[in-house]
């Protein structure tokens, strides 16, 4: 069965735009959750969906947004973006919020 | 809070010898579960196990190990004869009872040498 597709899975922004990332979870899979990697602080919980309702929320600020469409794909969307936001972006989905598949993830240079 | 420790930054080892992995996590839950994760050079990050706070038992697959002590919130992982395939970064990760997400150690990156 396929896996969890991320796209696009590179993206280079402008400091202050706005940017839109999308996750197609597995087939039957109804929980999404995105997390941002990078060197310095690591791999950060962002938040997590299920069936179109956000769940739980890392500590980012509201600059990071998602949402869960009726087919479980999922979008998260960094506004007024940041140098620092530069990052290895990863979705995962999760059939019973306990087994996560990973993406190969979108990897976001922000200049 | 809930925290998760790696303390090895880096590992060099030649192949064929076995490497231990360290893991150390805190948390207030008395329901909780742990992973690894195995990440390679292109970025997707490998399930490899996961276990409940419940289960105590060692697992064993293949070259792989787990060893779970609650007593000393630790959860470390053994590649035995490893392999330079076994070359990447390797992260425990620690799940509350509750809706949270994964807290991850920062990860181990691990080097076999031919």
């Amino acid at each position: 069965k396929a896996g969890v597709t991320q796209t696009p899975r590179y993206l280079i922004k402008t400091r202050g735009q706005q940017v839109t990332l999308s996750c197609s979870p597995i087939s039957g899979h109804r929980s999404v959750s995105w997390y941002q990697q990078t060197p310095g602080q690591g791999l950060q919980f962002l938040f997590e969906y299920f069936s179109e309702t956000q769940r739980n929320k890392g500590n980012f600020p509201g600059r990071f947004s998602g949402r869960q469409f009726s087919n479980s794909r999922s979008e998260m969307n960094v506004s007024t973006l940041e140098l620092g936001d530069s990052a290895l972006y990863l979705c995962a989905s999760s059939l019973d919020g306990l087994g996560y598949t990973f993406g190969s993830g979108t990897r976001l240079t922000v200049v | 809070a809930q925290k998760v420790t790696q303390a090895q930054t880096e590992i060099s080892v030649v192949e064929k010898e076995d490497v231990t992995l360290d893991c150390v996590y805190e948390t207030r839950d008395t329901t909780y579960y742990l992973f690894w994760y195995k990440q390679p050079p292109s970025g997707e990050l490998v399930f490899l196990i996961r276990r409940n706070s419940f289960d105590e038992q060692n697992e064993i697959s293949g070259r792989y190990s787990w060893n779970f002590q609650k007593s000393t919130s630790s959860f470390n992982f053994t590649i035995t004869a490893s392999q330079v395939v076994d070359s990447a970064v390797y992260f425990c990760a620690l799940k509350g009872g509750g809706a949270d997400g994964l807290t991850f150690g920062k990860g181990t990156h691990l080097i076999i040498q031919p």
